[in-house]
């Protein structure tokens, strides 16, 4: 069965930074594309970032780029999104994804809440 | 990258066929087969219901399918049911080699 299980989230100062985690089992971890994505409370989905199997190919999307950074440790089975000079309009549930075998879609975790305030 | 564009809300009765649109320009939907519709109920993740534009994963009813004419990406539900009620996110691959939702449609089953 597949499992994706983010974790790191929690309450945060603004300008703080934040490390999430996606824990992944049940699939070759390391043959997949992984994605983060978050949804703001009461707001739709927003795409941020996804990184290749090996780690060799990045993409944010341009409203965090330079603030956040996707990687990964395939000896872990575990994508990270490092967050940091954080601000309020980054409260969110951040939700992990890795994408099929065979196409462009994405499969998503539960999601981690990340509040950022004073 | 501007998000997609979609009706905020949509309805019907039972049984009925219902289609929610998705338009983009030709710099995402139109220029490529990676168009994935996504159904997430109230306080639930995200979940994958149509990918490269028409393709089911395994378990997704046949009653949803997925086309694409031009800019705009369509998702059809048909023989309507009540747990179809959920919001609806498009997605597509884009020229920047990112990806873009839509702003998402809410389906009220009547």
């Amino acid at each position: 069965e597949v499992q994706l299980v983010e974790s790191g989230g929690g309450l945060v100062q603004p300008g703080g930074s934040l490390r999430l985690s996606c824990a992944a089992s049940g699939f070759t971890f390391s043959r997949h594309w992984m994605y983060w994505v978050r949804q703001a409370p009461g707001k739709g989905l927003v795409w941020l970032s996804r990184i290749n199997g090996d780690g060799s190919s990045t993409s944010h999307a341009d409203s965090v780029k330079g603030r956040f950074t996707i990687s990964r440790d395939n000896a872990k089975n575990t994508v990270f999104l490092q967050m940091n000079s954080l601000r309020a309009e980054d409260t969110a549930v951040y939700y992990c994804g890795y994408q099929g075998s065979g196409g462009s879609g994405v499969y998503w975790g539960q999601g981690t809440l990340v509040t950022v305030s004073s | 990258q501007s998000a997609l564009t979609q009706p905020a809300s949509v309805s019907g009765s039972p049984g009925q066929l219902i289609t929610i649109s998705c338009t983009g320009t030709s710099s995402d939907i139109g220029g490529y087969n990676y168009v994935s519709w996504y159904q997430q109920h109230p306080g639930k993740a995200p979940k994958l219901m149509i990918y490269d534009v028409s393709n089911r994963p395994s378990g997704v009813s046949n009653r949803f399918s997925g086309s694409k004419s031009g800019n705009t990406a369509s998702l059809t539900i048909s023989g309507l049911q009540a747990e179809d009620e959920a919001d609806y996110y498009c997605n597509s691959y884009t020229s920047s080699n990112t990806f873009v939702f839509g702003g998402g449609t809410k389906l009220t089953v009547l």
